[in-house]
Formats: structure tokens, C-alpha cells, sequence
């Protein structure tokens, strides 16, 4: 079955890049899906971060322009965020998911706490 | 962008009762509304998509209809497993908007 799985440091400090991978497993990430991914502050709700496909397109939140990019990774059927310039407000569960129809995000990752502090 | 205005932000309700979340888009996303459910402490998981499909495995207490601008998510009889907090995405539009969460507890 698809699993996904995030990985990355859960301490990052302010103004720095946070560096997150999801690792894919179940499914090729070259299949047609879009990877996404998601976060949610310490109790509040869900935030759209932004989406990729296997072929490099993505799309992102706008609130997040200029800091955030994405990528994958073939070889090892995974893909990445990073988040530059980091401050306190980005301190959240993160989520990596993938969408299937309807764009819907069937399946998730447990979520990685990272927390922007000094 | 747009919003999705998901509504009550919380409720309570016993075990057999008959609840209804709803979730209005600022705009037409046709049928593209999509329904999660996330108890604490873990990732969110996908309940409904394309208003009214059942993910599979979802029990069919779950129904979910709209069209246009405004969606619903009904619980038929509540179970002990249902307490949680639901959120409705609009997946028609970049950015794919959340509503803000219904949490549903005990009464």
C-alpha cells in the first residue's frame, strides 16, 4: 500500500531554511499523481503549502512566494520542500500527501513537528 | 483565493445523533469539495472526495452532497469513533483551500 513518510531536522532556527523530504513507498512518484504538501500550526487548522508533479510543475500558496520551493527526487522516489527565511509563524506539522482524484489527498504522512526557535 | 467558511467551528453531540457540517466556497468549485477527518495527534485522513465519494473503507453513515458554492457533510448516527474534528478543501482552484475545522465532542 502507499506510505509516505517525512523526514528532516525538528529544530530550525529563525531566518534559516527548513529542509524537508518525504520518502514515497508503494507507489512510483512518476505515476500520475501530485505530491503535496500541507502544515498545521500547534492547534489551529490546515494549511495548503503547495503541490508538485513528477515532471517538476508546481504550484504554491502565495502567502509563501519567495521562500518556498520544491522538488523531486526520482532515483529515490521521494520529494522535497524547503521553506527559507523562517520564522517563528512557520513552526507547524508538517504533512506530505499525494492527491488522486479530484485532486483529494488520499494518503498522508505522520507529520513532522518542526519548530522555528533559537 | 478562495475561502471556504466551514460551519458550526464546534459541536456537541451524543452517540446515535444525526450531524450536519457545512462548508460554503466564496466562489463555483463545481464539485470539487473534498472531506477529512483528524483526531488528535495524527494526520488528517480522507473521508470523502468530489463531494459525495466515499474513500474506500469509510463507512456509509458518512454522506456528503452539495454543488456549487455550498456543501455538506452529514453524519447519519454518530459513533464513539466519529469524535473528532472534520475539514472541508476545495480542490477546483490554486490555493487548495481548508475550511477552518469543525470539531465535533461529546456532549
Amino acid at each position: 500500500q502507499v506510505q509516505l513518510q517525512e523526514s528532516g531536522p525538528g529544530l530550525v532556527k529563525p531566518s534559516g531554511t527548513l529542509s524537508l523530504t518525504c520518502g514515497v513507498s508503494g507507489v512510483s512518484i512518476s505515476s500520475s499523481n501530485w505530491w503535496n504538501w500541507v502544515r498545521q500550526p500547534p492547534g489551529k487548522g490546515l494549511e495548503w503549502i503547495g503541490e508538485i508533479y513528477h515532471t517538476g510543475s508546481t504550484n504554491h500558496n502565495s502567502s509563501l512566494t519567495g521562500r518556498v520551493s520544491m522538488s523531486v527526487d526520482k532515483s529515490q522516489n521521494q520529494f522535497s520542500l524547503t521553506l527559507s527565511s523562517v520564522t517563528a509563524a512557520d513552526t507547524a506539522v508538517y504533512y506530505c500527501t499525494s492527491s488522486g482524484y479530484s485532486y483529494a489527498y488520499d494518503h498522508w504522512g505522520q507529520g513532522i513537528l518542526v519548530t522555528v526557535s533559537s | 483565493d478562495i475561502q471556504m467558511t466551514q460551519s458550526p467551528s464546534s459541536l456537541s453531540a451524543s452517540v446515535g445523533d444525526r450531524v450536519t457540517i457545512t462548508c460554503r466556497a466564496s466562489q463555483s468549485i463545481r464539485s470539487y469539495v473534498n472531506w477529512y477527518y483528524q483526531k488528535p495527534g495524527k494526520a488528517p485522513e480522507l473521508l470523502i472526495y468530489a463531494t459525495s465519494t466515499l474513500q474506500s473503507g469509510v463507512p456509509s453513515r458518512f454522506i456528503g452532497s452539495g454543488s456549487g458554492t455550498d456543501f455538506s457533510l452529514t453524519i447519519t448516527s454518530l459513533q464513539p469513533e466519529d469524535f473528532a474534528t472534520y475539514y472541508c478543501q476545495q480542490s477546483s482552484t490554486i490555493p487548495r483551500t481548508f475550511g477552518q475545522g469543525t470539531n465535533v465532542e461529546v456532549k
